[in-house]
């Protein structure tokens, strides 16, 4: 089976800017969640969509935001970027919903804003 | 507020000794606390889930302690080898916004392992 992929896997923005990550989760997985990943504040859940519904949704402002398709694909958008929000964007699939369950993750889309 | 802890200082090991990595966590009531891997410029792998019902879980050369009572979670990595030089990652269920529990993640401890 394929792993979790994302696209891009850099991208350079500049302040002001909104960006668009996609991931494309396990066949058969219809859970994926999101994740920032910087190294002073470590892995930070953004949010988690079953089924096309989002599920939670962590502390991040609403500039954040994602959607997941059908097919259990998901995008994630960023708008009027920050420059702190340059970060490891890392997205994790599992079977389902449910902290017990293992997650895949993807190797993630670094995004740095200028 | 909530605290997952692991040490932020690298823990240097020998080849061939045990490796004893901390996860400590306040004002959480997990019951599920997982451990993941992972290397430089790649996503983290899982490695091992304990349920709070569960002291101990074994899976190869990895063991998992797990106290809710300490609120402390211990993994050793025995025989340990230089392959075995990544940052390993404690995550634990928090209750997230929306009532759903989500994971957690403490920052992570660097492992590194020399010849």
């Amino acid at each position: 089976k394929a792993g979790v992929t994302q696209t891009p896997r850099y991208l350079i923005k500049t302040r002001g800017q909104q960006v668009t990550l996609s991931c494309s989760p396990i066949s058969g997985h219809r859970s994926v969640s999101w994740y920032q990943q910087t190294p002073g504040q470590g892995l930070q859940f953004l949010f988690e969509y079953f089924s096309e519904t989002q599920r939670n949704k962590g502390n991040f402002p609403g500039r954040f935001s994602g959607r997941q398709f059908s097919n259990s694909r998901s995008e994630m958008n960023v708008s009027t970027l920050e420059l702190g929000d340059s970060a490891l964007y890392l997205c994790a699939s599992s079977t389902t919903s449910g902290v017990w369950n293992e997650q895949f993750f993807g190797p993630g889309t670094r995004l740095t804003v200028l | 507020s909530q605290k997952i802890e692991q040490n932020s200082e690298a823990l240097n090991i020998q080849e061939g000794k045990t490796a004893t990595l901390t996860c400590n966590y306040t004002n959480y009531s997990p019951a599920y606390l997982q451990w993941y891997r992972q290397d430089p410029g790649r996503g983290p792998v899982f490695l091992l889930l304990i349920r709070e019902n569960e002291k101990e879980k074994r899976k190869e050369r990895l063991k998992v302690t797990f106290d809710t009572t300490l609120k402390q979670s211990l993994f050793h990595i025995t025989a340990s080898q230089p392959a075995d030089s990544a940052t390993y990652l404690c995550a634990l269920d928090g209750r997230g916004n929306s009532g759903y529990s989500t994971l957690t993640f403490g920052k992570g401890t660097m492992l590194l392992v020399s010849p």
